[in-house]
């Protein structure tokens, strides 16, 4: 049970180039999240995927699309890398219904773009 | 304006020593709050949730606090080891809107 995966671990990027980071879960959660780590701030939540098949903007969506491949997979795509979204990225799951439910977090990709 | 302050940002104590760190929320409707360690190039992991009824929760040498009528929350750390240092992160959640409001966090050092 590997719990939330993520990959790559370390990336970087020129300003202008794409990518996309990947995440897995094999929880059987239906609820994913990606979020963005910057020094000094809290964790802010770039978009969410309630369930498969529907995705919304959270906080800080402009620069980012997302794709929930299926109920396992969500994935954050840079479609053209500017060095504002130097972070470290987080996936995190968890069961959907009340909040009191835990999210699971990967370990995280870190980003540089130059 | 839903808010989640923690206080210090960041704290050296040596080693066996307790500490308290601190979170204050503006959240509303307030739902839980949870404490999450998270150690150096690693994910957040839950420590502890409390909800509203609840004064006190204790997960080994961690114990967690929450004064929902001051919106106030504490994690008091006993006989502190090495193996403590990390940040530790605030998340309180909002009833019925499903969203998380996540402190910056508090980075502690334990020092041998």
């Amino acid at each position: 049970n590997a719990g939330v995966t993520q990959t790559p671990k370390f990336q970087v990027l020129k300003t202008g180039q794409s990518m996309t980071l990947q995440c897995a879960q094999d929880m059987n959660h239906n609820s994913m999240y990606w979020y963005r780590q910057d020094p000094g701030m809290g964790l802010r939540l770039i978009y969410y995927s309630a369930s498969e098949g529907t995705t919304d903007k959270g906080e800080v969506p402009n620069g980012y699309n997302v794709s929930r491949l299926n109920k396992r997979e969500f994935s954050l795509r840079l479609e053209s890398a500017a060095p504002s979204q130097t972070s470290v990225y987080f996936c995190a799951s968890r069961i959907s219904g009340t909040v009191s439910y835990e999210q699971y977090f990967g370990p995280g990709t870190r980003l540089t773009v130059t | 304006k839903n808010q989640v302050e923690q206080s210090p940002q960041s704290l050296i104590i040596l080693e066996g020593k307790n500490c308290t760190l601190q979170c204050n929320y503006t959240v509303s409707p307030f739902s839980n709050l949870r404490w999450y360690k998270q150690d150096t190039g690693r994910g957040p992991v839950s420590l502890t949730i409390m909800t509203f009824s609840e004064n006190t929760k204790s997960n080994g040498r961690y114990t967690a606090t929450l004064d929902a009528d001051t919106k106030q929350s504490s994690l008091h750390i006993t006989a502190s080891q090495l193996s403590d240092s990390a940040s530790y992160i605030c998340v309180v959640s909002a009833y019925n809107f499903n969203k998380f409001y996540f402190g910056s966090g508090t980075k502690l050092n334990v020092k041998p």
